[in-house]
């Protein structure tokens, strides 16, 4: 199994400003992806964290808002931009091996934006 | 996207089986999850099938698969208190990349 660290692992922030969350995994990993999950919802995926090229990301989901980075196998950020209090909410990293194999999560970022 | 669709609360006492039902829509689903999240914690994944097996059995965790139907169930033997917190049914298949759609998850409380 994969072990992946999420930090920070909980941040208060202040509407307008910015912060960047990272998923760094003890091993390399051919998939890594970013998941939303609001107060009381279910997961919702965000986008795909792609290596070496632009993240793809989901209907809904825009880069100039969560930019996202994936410089390597094993590391990964999400930026939420310009925040506002509706994006508070538990950003959680996952990853895999692809084609369907076990997907991991990391603990999750609660963020709360006031 | 497809619908994964779960019932939202379960309540069974200490000793009891649990049994958590999840339907699904996609007809390409090729692995289906069980997750459990505890309160203020990740996501830890408990088990997963493939798409062509009927059964998976790990412990007290029982996963059966009808694929016919598309409906994913969890059987928790022996339920404990410390097995209190939502369960979450989540399928992928290659046109997502194998990313995770989810269902919105059953609250399962256990009563001693």
């Amino acid at each position: 199994s994969a072990v992946i660290s999420q930090k920070p692992s909980r941040d208060i922030c202040q509407r307008g400003t910015s912060l960047t969350i990272q998923c760094q995994v003890d091993s390399q990993v051919t998939m890594m992806f970013w998941y939303r999950q609001q107060p009381g919802q279910s997961l919702t995926l965000i986008a795909t964290a792609n290596q070496g090229s632009e993240a793809t990301y989901e209907s809904g989901f825009v880069i100039d808002k969560f930019p996202i980075s994936r410089p390597n196998l094993t590391f990964s950020t999400l930026t939420v931009s310009n925040m506002s209090p509706e994006d508070s909410s538990i950003y959680l990293c996952s990853v895999d091996q692809g084609v369907g194999t076990e997907a991991f999560f990391g603990q999750g970022t609660r963020l709360t934006v006031v | 996207g497809e619908d994964v669709e779960q019932s939202l609360f379960l309540s069974v006492r200490e000793g009891d089986s649990s049994v958590i039902n999840c339907t699904y829509t996609d007809s390409s689903s090729t692995y289906l999850y069980w997750y459990k999240q505890e309160p203020g914690a990740g996501l830890q994944l408990l088990t997963y099938i493939f798409s062509n097996m009927d059964m998976k059995q790990d412990q007290r965790l029982t996963v059966l698969l009808n694929k016919k139907d598309k409906h994913l169930s969890l059987r928790i033997a022996d339920t404990q208190t410390g097995d209190s917190a939502i369960y979450f049914c989540a399928e992928s298949n290659s046109n997502s990349g194998y990313a995770l759609n989810f269902g919105k998850g059953t609250s399962l409380l256990v009563t001693p």
